[in-house]
C-alpha cells in the first residue's frame, strides 16, 4: 500500500518552456502533498505544501508564479515549472501522506534537464 | 537555529556486521522521527516511524531508537547485506502549531556493504 506515482521519470525541455509534473496518490487519498528538490548529493529542499483545495504554501525563497502546484483533488497534485531556465535543471520529488502523523510516501522523482 | 545532522557522510562496512547510523538534532522538539532509504535517481522510501514518546520501534532487520534526552535518533540494521546499500535519511516532524507535521531532512549517510 500508500504508493505515489510520479510522472513523468525524467523530461528534457528547452528554455522558455513549461514542464507539468503529475503526483498521484495510488491507493490513498492524500491530504496534504509536498514538492521537493534535490540536488545531486545534498538532501531534500522543500518547495511548498500542498493541501486539496486551497493555495500552496510556499517555503522562503521559492517563487510560487514560477512553480505553480495544483492540488485539485485528493489523489493528484501537479507542479508546473514556467518558463524554465537550465538553472531549474533539477530532481524534483513530490510526496504525500493521508494525515499529519501519517508517514510521508514519495514518487520515484523527475529529472528535469533544460537545455 | 534548528539544525538535523546525520553525523556521517559515509559509512563502510562488511556484510553481516550492524550498520548503525546516527541523527542527532539541536534546537528541535519534533513530534516524530522517520527515516528513509533512497538508492541513486530514486525517491525516498518509508522505512520507519518513530514517536517522541517512543524509545525503540523494530522491524526485520530494523531498529530505530529514539532519545529525546540526548535529541538523538540511531538507526541499526543487523545483519547487513550488499543490498542494504544505499543513502539513508532521518527526517524530523514539527510539534506544534500550523507545521505541525513538517519534515525537514539530514543530509543522509551514504552505507556501503562490502561482501
Amino acid at each position: 500500500g500508500a504508493v505515489v506515482s510520479q510522472h513523468p521519470s525524467w523530461v528534457i525541455c528547452k528554455s522558455g518552456t513549461s514542464v507539468k509534473i503529475e503526483c498521484r496518490s495510488l491507493d490513498f487519498q492524500a491530504t496534504t502533498m509536498f514538492w521537493y528538490r534535490q540536488f545531486p548529493k545534498q538532501s531534500l529542499m522543500l518547495m511548498a505544501t500542498s493541501n486539496e483545495g486551497s493555495k500552496a504554501t510556499y517555503e522562503q525563497g521559492v517563487e510560487k508564479d514560477k512553480f505553480l502546484i495544483n492540488h485539485a483533488s485528493l489523489t493528484l497534485s501537479t507542479l508546473t515549472v514556467t518558463s524554465a531556465h537550465p538553472e531549474d535543471s533539477s530532481f524534483y520529488i513530490c510526496s504525500a501522506r493521508s494525515s499529519s502523523n501519517s508517514p510521508l510516501h514519495f514518487g520515484n522523482g523527475t529529472r528535469l534537464t533544460v537545455t | 537555529s534548528q539544525k538535523i545532522e546525520q553525523n556521517s557522510e559515509a559509512l563502510n562496512i562488511q556484510e553481516g556486521k550492524t550498520a548503525t547510523l546516527t541523527c542527532n538534532y539541536t534546537n528541535y522538539s519534533p513530534a516524530y522521527l522517520q527515516w528513509y532509504r533512497q538508492d541513486p535517481g530514486r525517491g525516498p522510501v518509508f522505512l520507519l516511524l518513530i514517536r517522541e514518546n517512543e524509545k525503540e520501534k523494530r522491524k526485520e532487520r530494523l531498529k530505530v531508537t529514539f532519545d529525546t534526552t540526548l535529541k538523538q535518533s540511531l538507526f541499526h540494521i543487523t545483519a547487513s547485506q550488499p543490498a542494504d546499500s544505499a543513502t539513508y535519511l532521518c527526517a524530523l516532524a514539527n510539534a506544534g502549531g500550523t507545521s505541525y507535521g513538517k519534515l525537514t531532512f539530514g543530509q543522509g549517510t551514504i552505507l556501503t556493504v562490502h561482501p
